[in-house]
């Protein structure tokens, strides 16, 4: 059980164009979201929270209108990186917390890598 | 501000040896997490520890948590290569779902 998956795995794309990233819990109602951003050989640094049906909450630093987040349901939320630079190449990792486990816990997927030509 | 450091960053060891990494965190939390992650993989969950004095124990590793001190520790015993992996702490902040993660600690166990 909690099963978390990320589509696409992998995606390039030319700097300024959009690319959106899927998060869905599989076997679990995700009350809360998180995403998060892994550079080479660095840690994970949080992005921002979302909950089901209201704004998420970005951390200090993160522009919220460079990096958009929806969570329509409760099994679902995108990442839209918005006029994507090289500078936003990373390796974009969610996780949903909710109805599995103790609530608090969260449950990772297998991360998008993102390249900006 | 939550603050998580782990210690070492880089750790390379021979086969066969025992060593400690060590997360250090800056106030009050909740609970505390030890993932493993892989060259380009996510994470994996290995120990969740939720009070003070908790110990666990999955193979070669084993997990033990002092909150009094704000330190978590994560042994390895009789290290394999297969564990060559960076491990990551993670400290949930009093009140709220959020992660804080440590630094890391690249582990490469030589043959």
């Amino acid at each position: 059980g909690a099963v978390v998956s990320q589509h696409p795995s992998r995606v390039i794309c030319k700097s300024g164009t959009s690319v959106k990233i899927e998060c869905r819990s599989l076997d679990f109602q995700a009350t809360t979201m998180f995403w998060y951003r892994q550079f080479p050989k660095q840690s994970l640094m949080l992005m921002a929270t979302s909950n089901e049906g209201s704004k998420a909450t970005y951390e200090q630093g993160v522009e919220k209108d460079k990096f958009l987040i929806n969570h329509a349901s409760l099994t679902l939320s995108t990442l839209t990186v918005t006029s994507a630079h090289p500078e936003d190449s990373s390796f974009y990792i969610c996780s949903a917390s909710g109805t599995s486990g103790s609530g608090e816990t969260q449950y990772f997927g297998p991360g998008t890598r993102l390249l900006v030509l | 501000e939550l603050k998580v450091e782990q210690n070492p960053l880089f750790l390379s060891m021979q086969e066969g040896k025992n060593y400690t990494i060590y997360c250090n965190y800056s106030t009050t939390s909740d609970r505390l997490y030890w993932y493993r992650q892989d060259p380009g993989k996510s994470l994996e969950s290995l120990f969740v520890l939720l009070s003070n004095g908790a110990v666990k124990q999955e193979g070669r590793l084993m997990a033990s948590l002092d909150t009094k001190a704000r330190l978590s520790t994560l042994h390895i015993t009789a290290a394999v290569h297969d564990l060559s992996a960076t491990y990551f702490c993670a400290v949930t902040t009093s009140g709220t779902y959020k992660y804080i993660f440590g630094t890391g600690t690249r582990l490469k166990v030589l043959a």
